[in-house]
């Protein structure tokens, strides 16, 4: 089974602090990407990774990194945590396909999550 | 117009009841369909995955595709308890290399 696992179930910090998050999977995929999650907005990609060193900007990337410095683990980082971060973080990884029409393959398979609150 | 339309609910039936879960899209490029289920305070696990148009079946679950309509649809038959979660539907143009577009969740109560 794919297994995808993030550092912490729930994280409190502080505004203004830099808070990592950090996602490790264990299929050798090489897409990985990181979502928040809130109530009435539903899931929202903040940025995505097809390879090692590789990074792209998903939908609301605004005060977020992100770093992949090995194949198996995509860390989001907080440069200066706001309140407005409050949220569930997700990761989720996916192998490259060339559409086998395979849904282990064509998919994206989810952390359990982090849920980041910001005081 | 958004891309991936889905009701939120919450949507509330009695044990063993028949569930209908849809969603409507508009990007016509879209070919792979998946339903995810997520628990409270959980990550979301893949329950069924359509490539292209027509059915699929999975126990209790039935996912259809109709690509004309751009409008997928999950069936839930003899709705348990345990069914009661957040489904969200999601699709892309291109597997592998490609992002997911996810409706935003229907909330499914099923009461004993």
């Amino acid at each position: 089974d794919v297994k995808v696992t993030q550092s912490s179930r729930y994280l409190v910090k502080r505004t203004g602090e830099k808070v990592f998050l950090e996602c490790v999977q264990d299929m050798d995929h090489e897409n990985m990407f990181w979502y928040r999650q809130d109530p009435g907005l539903g899931l929202r990609l903040i940025y995505f990774s097809y390879d090692v060193k590789m990074k792209e900007k998903g939908d609301i990337p605004e005060g977020y990194s992100v770093s992949r410095e090995k194949k198996e683990r995509f860390s989001l980082i907080l440069e200066s945590a706001s309140t407005n971060q409050t949220s569930m973080y997700l990761c989720a990884s996916s192998p490259h396909t060339a559409g086998t029409g395979d849904s282990s393959t064509d998919t994206q398979y989810f952390g359990p999550g982090t849920r980041l609150t910001v005081l | 117009q958004k891309e991936v339309e889905q009701d939120p609910g919450p949507l509330s039936v009695p044990e063993g009841a028949i569930v209908s879960l849809n969603c409507t899209y508009s990007n016509s490029a879209f070919q792979y369909f998946m339903w995810y289920r997520q628990y409270s305070r959980k990550g979301p696990e893949l329950l069924m995955y359509t490539y292209s148009s027509g059915n699929k079946e999975d126990g209790r679950f039935t996912a259809q595709v109709d690509k004309s309509s751009k409008y997928i649809s999950l069936f839930i038959r003899d709705s348990q308890p345990s069914d009661s979660a957040t489904y969200l539907c999601a699709m892309s143009a291109n597997s592998g290399y490609s992002t997911l577009t996810f409706g935003k969740g229907t909330m499914l109560l099923v009461s004993p």
